[in-house]
């Protein structure tokens, strides 16, 4: 239980162009989504968070223009990287939590993570 | 605002050898921490959950204790395995909006 998926894996785009980046939460409820962007060696950072049919909180420093999230479902947000550049190129990992029986509320379980590289 | 610290940043052991890494964090008041591991290139691998009423978890070679008071938490893995070199990462969920705060991680190599 507790699956949670990214489409795509990876994906190679043009500079300027627009990507989406799918997150699913395939047997719960995902009241919350998190979208996070890990560098090179470098740790995951929290981008922003979304509560179903609400916009999303994002974290400083995070252009809200530039990354849109929507979290429209309860089992699917979207993060959509607008007019991308090579330093967009970056690992997004996702994550949801909800409840669902037993299942603890604030344990976030994570997607797959998707490769975006801006040529 | 939460931080999240890991030692050592790498760690490189012989086959078989027990080992520990260590973690901790600025603000004790964390609902639960998890460590994860993270083979290149994919995603997180769940290892352990511990709540913050608890103080360890145990799966397989694997044992993680949470001094919370303390903000401390250790992972044990024992008699290693080439299959256990990874990334391993820290995390806390803490604030108001539940948020998890991640170490910089731990890469592990396992030598054969």
């Amino acid at each position: 239980g507790a699956v949670v998926s990214q489409h795509p894996s990876w994906v190679i785009c043009k500079s300027g162009t627009s990507v989406k980046i799918e997150c699913r939460s395939l047997d719960f409820q995902a009241t919350t989504m998190f979208w996070y962007r890990q560098f090179p060696k470098q740790s995951l950072m929290l981008m922003a968070t979304s509560n179903e049919g609400s916009k999303a909180t994002y974290e400083q420093g995070v252009e809200k223009d530039k990354f849109l999230i929507n979290h429209a479902s309860l089992t699917l947000s979207t993060l959509t990287v607008t007019s991308a550049h090579p330093e967009d190129s970056s690992f997004y990992i996702c994550s949801a939590s909800g409840t669902s029986g037993r299942r603890d509320s604030y344990e976030q379980y994570f997607g797959p993570g998707t490769r975006l590289t801006v040529t | 605002k939460q931080e999240v610290t890991q030692i050592p940043a790498a760690l490189s052991v012989p086959e078989g050898e027990n080992l520990v890494l260590n973690c901790s964090f600025t603000d004790s008041a964390i609902y639960n921490l998890q460590w994860f591991r993270q083979d290149p290139g994919k995603g997180l691998t769940s290892l352990l959950l511990i709540q913050s009423s608890q103080r360890e978890q145990t799966s397989g070679r694997l044992n993680a204790s949470l001094d919370k008071s303390s903000g401390r938490s250790t992972l044990y893995i024992a008699a290693s395995q080439p299959g256990d070199s990874a990334t391993y990462l820290c995390a806390v969920v803490s604030g108001s909006a539940r948020q998890l705060t991640f170490g910089s991680g731990t890469q592990l190599t396992v030598l054969p």
